[in-house]
């Protein structure tokens, strides 16, 4: 059964950058699914950030493009996020989830448990 | 944009049945996925492709689409169903997006 961790700071002062690492166990990242990461700002909905495949091909929300760089370590089985310029805007829970493959193509079938990152000074 | 949207809360009595509605702005309407989220956890996957129910997942739960508009429909509602149920759809470029999220109480 895959699982997904995600890993990094829990405070990030303003103008800094975010980085989370989220570690995929029990399968591989080179299998044949995308690779997202999700935020959730307190007391708010979801949010996608962006996507990347085990090649290293990516997508991002257009909305944080110009801030967001996703990266994949094969060799570690992890993928990363960096989201630069960060306000307190960008406070929020931050999830690493699983594209399903095949009939669940496109739908966010695995969920890491999610990690709070805070941005203060 | 495009955009989704949602009711912002629903209320049901155990037993009865849940309708939460999903619309999209625009056409041609991607599928749908609907997740379920309680407090402090991970959202779960309950429906993909508009109508499909992934394993391990109630029948109780169902979805439907009817041009712009797709509805998760849960019967028999349980108190463990309440929670925050998101749809979710794509864009024309693939950019994912979410509806805002509907708060289902059970009375």
């Amino acid at each position: 059964q895959v699982q997904l961790q995600e890993s990094g700071p829990g405070l990030v002062k303003p103008s800094g950058t975010l980085s989370l690492t989220c570690a995929v166990s029990g399968g591989s990242i080179s299998s044949s699914n995308w690779w997202s990461w999700v935020r959730q700002p307190p007391g708010k909905g979801l949010e996608w950030i962006g996507e990347i495949y085990h090649s290293g091909s990516t997508n991002y929300n257009p909305s944080l493009k110009s801030r967001v760089t996703i990266s994949v370590d094969k060799s570690k089985n992890q993928f990363s996020l960096k989201l630069s310029s960060v306000t307190a805007a960008d406070t929020a829970v931050y999830y690493c989830a699983r594209e399903g493959f095949g009939e669940l193509s496109d739908a966010f079938d695995i969920w890491g448990q999610g990690t709070m990152v805070t941005v203060s000074s | 944009s495009y955009e989704l949207t949602q009711p912002p809360s629903v209320s049901v009595s155990p037993g009865q049945t849940a309708r939460i509605t999903c619309s999209a702005d625009a056409l041609p309407k991607q599928y749908a996925y609907w997740y379920q989220q309680k407090p402090g956890q991970a959202p779960v996957l309950v429906i993909y492709k508009d109508s499909e129910r992934p394993s391990g997942i109630p029948e109780r739960f169902s979805g439907s689409s009817s041009g712009t508009t797709v509805t998760l429909t849960i019967s028999g509602v349980q108190a463990e169903d309440e929670a925050d149920y998101y749809c979710q759809s794509a864009d024309s470029s693939g950019r994912r997006v979410f509806g805002g999220g509907t708060k289902l109480t059970v009375l």
